[in-house]
């Protein structure tokens, strides 16, 4: 089945404990994507990759680090995390736009305390 | 930069009836728009893609609707169903090409038997 799977899917955590989600997809996708979605604020883009050891910066990325080391992962790093970075976050991907919606997957709900 | 509204309030339709979902978006028209489908808790699920040179596209019950002069999308499900209940997202290029894609808050729909 095509998808794209995140781990975990739930994680409580501690202000400053570094910790990584996962991401992976199957469908053999270029285009990878973290988002954050908080209630009233929509979903905003983290970081993207459009291949392999290509990354960039959305629009809130403070706090966050990204790799892309193969084409299927793109795991998100959250160096010390923070209270404001609880959140649920969901990664996509898709084959280059943009003829292609995204394919999400099913979220990782984070809670810094 | 660009900017998507999307109306917060939610819409409340008759089983039967055709909902209609506005998408708005501020700056310049971009090169195509989507529309995704979330439920809540879940990862959204991509529906439709109409490109700038497209006014109009269809997909089952679902209809898009791009009007670059008013700089409005619109979102049509006709013979609506109670399971078409969702979040509906409307889903644009960010200033910086195809992969900076920027996603509306949403509306909520409810259909009622």
């Amino acid at each position: 089945e095509a998808q794209v799977t995140q781990n975990p899917r739930y994680l409580i955590t501690v202000t400053g404990k570094k910790l990584t989600v996962t991401c992976s997809q199957n469908m053999n996708h270029e285009y990878m994507s973290w988002y954050r979605q908080d209630p009233g604020l929509g979903l905003r883009q983290i970081y993207y990759s459009m291949n392999v050891e290509v990354t960039d910066k959305g629009d809130v990325p403070e706090g966050y680090k990204v790799s892309r080391k193969e084409k299927r992962n793109f795991p998100l790093i959250l160096e010390s995390p923070s209270p404001n970075q609880t959140s649920l976050y969901f990664c996509a991907s898709s084959p280059p736009p943009p003829n292609y919606g995204y394919t999400f997957g099913s979220g990782t709900r984070l809670t810094v305390v | 930069s660009q900017k998507i509204e999307q109306n917060s309030e939610a819409l409340n339709i008759q089983e039967g009836k055709t909902a209609t979902l506005t998408c708005n978006y501020t700056n310049y028209s971009p090169a195509y728009l989507q529309w995704y489908r979330q439920d809540p808790g879940r990862g959204p699920v991509f529906l439709l893609l109409i490109r700038e040179n497209e006014k109009e596209k269809r997909k089952e019950r679902l209809k898009v609707t791009f009007d670059t002069t008013l700089k409005q999308s619109l979102f049509h499900i006709t013979a609506s169903q109670p399971a078409d209940s969702a979040t509906y997202l409307c889903a644009l290029e960010q200033d910086g090409g195809y992969n900076k894609l920027i996603f509306g808050a949403g509306t909520r729909l409810a259909v009622h038997p």
